[in-house]
């Protein structure tokens, strides 16, 4: 079973503060690494699908890099609002398997206005 | 949003009973898959599908099959329900396994007494 680490495991701001999250998955064989955006009694929703080692990808102020030779992504949120208050999951499928996603536990952000 | 539907949405059954949970989709991906989501775990990987009866099994298959006899359907079930499967259960989908993400259904709620 390929082991997906998220950290910290929770996470609470102040609105207006940056933060960053991080993602750790085994780089051998490596697919793809997915970030997940996942709000109470709703579906995790995609953020980010990144392939190449230095990629980094951005939607508003949310943006995400990814390092493949040392197994490790970030993900970062500029002047965090409340409603950006979430989980947010990484998913590799790294391994061996590029059909089977892992995902880590996530990582719980509560903004505070 | 991509057309996933899952049904039904809230179960409650009795230990020993036999459940299947429906997952529908309108988007022709050839990739499905099944999740459980439980406190402690995130989500983690029933069973999945990569074409029309070709499925394979995830992280926690035991106690589950799964069926697609046509690509806009992908069934999950429980032959003989028991207690350690009461959780939600989310579908998913994917057009490819490299740089696509996933899309979710918004999960049934099963709970087996």
């Amino acid at each position: 079973i390929l082991n997906v680490e998220q950290s910290p495991q929770s996470l609470h701001v102040q609105e207006g503060d940056s933060t960053n999250f991080t993602c750790s998955f085994p780089s051998s064989n490596f697919y793809a690494l997915h970030w997940y955006r996942w709000e109470t009694a709703k579906s995790p929703e995609a953020l980010f699908v990144m392939t190449l080692n230095g990629d980094e990808k951005k939607k508003g102020r949310i943006s995400a890099t990814l390092n493949t030779k040392e197994g490790y992504s970030y993900l970062y949120i500029k002047g965090s609002q409340p409603e950006d208050s979430a989980t947010y999951l990484c998913a590799s499928n790294s391994g061996g398997s590029n059909y089977k996603l892992t995902f880590g536990k996530g990582t719980l952000l509560t903004v505070n206005p | 949003d991509a057309g996933i539907t899952q049904s039904p949405r809230h179960k409650v059954t009795e230990t020993g009973t036999p459940v299947t949970l429906r997952c529908h989709q309108t988007e022709n991906h050839r990739y499905m898959y099944w999740y459980r989501q439980d406190p402690g775990h995130g989500l983690r990987l029933i069973h999945y599908s990569y074409g029309v009866k070709d499925t394979d099994k995830g992280e926690v298959s035991d106690g589950y099959s799964v069926s697609r006899s046509k690509t806009e359907d992908f069934l999950l079930t429980l032959e003989s329900a028991t207690s350690s499967q009461t959780s939600v259960y989310f579908c998913a989908i994917s057009r490819t396994v490299d740089n696509q993400p996933q899309h979710f259904g918004d999960g049934t709620r099963l709970s087996i007494l």
